[in-house]
This record gives structure tokens, sequence and C-alpha cells, in this order.
């Protein structure tokens, strides 16, 4: 069980760029987010994802695009990258609501970016 | 809407003294809150959760937090700091009548330093 993964760990692009971030769950989740964390900004969401094939905009998605084709997985794209995007970016998924409330997101290591 | 505030970006103490890491949220519902530990060149760990069971909430290292909603506070607290309590620490919120499938809403994290 390897929980929440994330491919790749680090990146350096060139500004006009474009690459996409993999996240995988292999814990059944149906709920499944990217965040982006920088300097004293704590995380913001960036998308997220309600179930297969469904995707929905979070507090900061402009520049970036997503797809959930399978449930396990959930993509991250950048189609023409820029420096405002240098950042560390974190997937999470999570069980669906229960009866007792929102349950923990679980968190990938996350994936260090740098836009040049 | 939500949003979280933590007080101070940086809290130092000393190995075996209090740990204080102040959280206000606001919430236009009933919130869940959550703390989450980043340790350096990690992913979050979930710390512990308040989801409206018990206001005094225990977590994992032995962290706890009680929510105060007349003060709309978290703060999370711990006896006696330890060396390897040095951390990111972020409070988050969730908004509870929504079912919180839109994500967290992170605060902007306090770094706490242990001092020997």
């Amino acid at each position: 069980n390897a929980g929440v993964t994330q491919t790749p760990k680090f990146r350096v692009l060139k500004t006009g760029q474009s690459m996409t971030l993999l996240c995988a769950q292999d814990m059944n989740h149906e709920y499944m987010y990217w965040y982006r964390q920088d300097p004293g900004m704590g995380l913001r969401l960036i998308h997220y994802s309600v179930g297969e094939g469904t995707t929905a905009k979070g507090e900061v998605p402009d520049g970036y695009n997503v797809s959930r084709l399978k449930k396990q997985n959930f993509l991250l794209g950048l189609e023409s990258a820029a420096p405002s995007q240098t950042s560390v970016y974190f997937c999470a998924s999570r069980d669906a609501l229960g009866g007792g409330g929102p349950d923990t997101q679980y968190f990938g290591p996350g994936t260090r970016l740098t836009v040049l | 809407a939500q949003s979280v505030t933590q007080l101070g970006s940086h809290v130092s103490v000393s190995e075996g003294a209090l740990v204080l890491l102040r959280c206000n949220y606001s919430s236009s519902v009933p919130p869940y809150l959550f703390w989450y530990v980043q340790y350096p060149n990690q992913g979050l760990q979930l710390l512990l959760k308040y989801t409206s069971a018990a206001t005094l909430v225990k977590g994992i290292n032995g962290f706890e937090a009680e929510f105060k909603k007349s003060e709309t506070s978290f703060h999370l607290t711990k006896p006696s700091a330890h060396m390897s309590d040095a951390a990111e620490y972020f409070c988050a919120v969730s908004a509870a009548s929504g079912g919180g499938a839109d994500g967290l809403t992170f605060g902007k994290g306090t770094h706490l330093i242990i001092q020997p």
C-alpha cells in the first residue's frame, strides 16, 4: 500500500514548455486534489475531482488543466509554463463524505517545479 | 467562504517547554478543522481533526487542540516540546455543510523552532 505517489519529484522547465504531473493513489478514494505551496502562502487548491471523469476549479486554477480518466489517477497539466508557476505541488486524496464528516486527506510527497 | 489565520509565521520554544500554535478561523457554516504537520521536504501529515464530536481533540505525538466557537479558535498545544517537533504546522478548515468535497482552506503556516 503506497498511499499517494507523485511523479516526478523534481522538474525544471523553461518558460513556455509544457508538462504533466501524475498523481496516483491506491486507497480507492473518490476525491482527489491538487494544491500548490508557495513560501508564506500555505497551500492553495488548484483543481479537484469528486470522481472518475469529473473535475472542478479550486482557488487558483488559471494556467492549469486536469484530467481524471481513471479513479486512481489525477493528472495536472501545464500547457505553457510561466515563472509564476514555480512552486511545490501536492496531490491529496480522501474517501467520500461519510456520516461523521469529511475524512482525512492523504497527501503525496510533492513535486518541486522550477520554471526558468 | 472560509478563511484561516495563523498568528506567528515563526514560533520558537525551548525543549521541554509548552508549545502553543494559534489558529483562528472564519466560516459561514459549522466548520471542520484540521492541523497538519510538514517535516522538511515531505508531504503533509494529519495531526488531528475536529468534526463536532468533541471540542477537545487529541492527536498524534502528544498534540491536542481545543475548538472554541465563541473565540473562533482552534489552537494547537503540546505540554512539552521535543526536538523532533521542529516542523511547519498548518491549520485548515473545511465547510461541513458542503460535504468538504471542495478541498481544504489552509492557513499560511507556522514554523516551529525548538531551542536545545
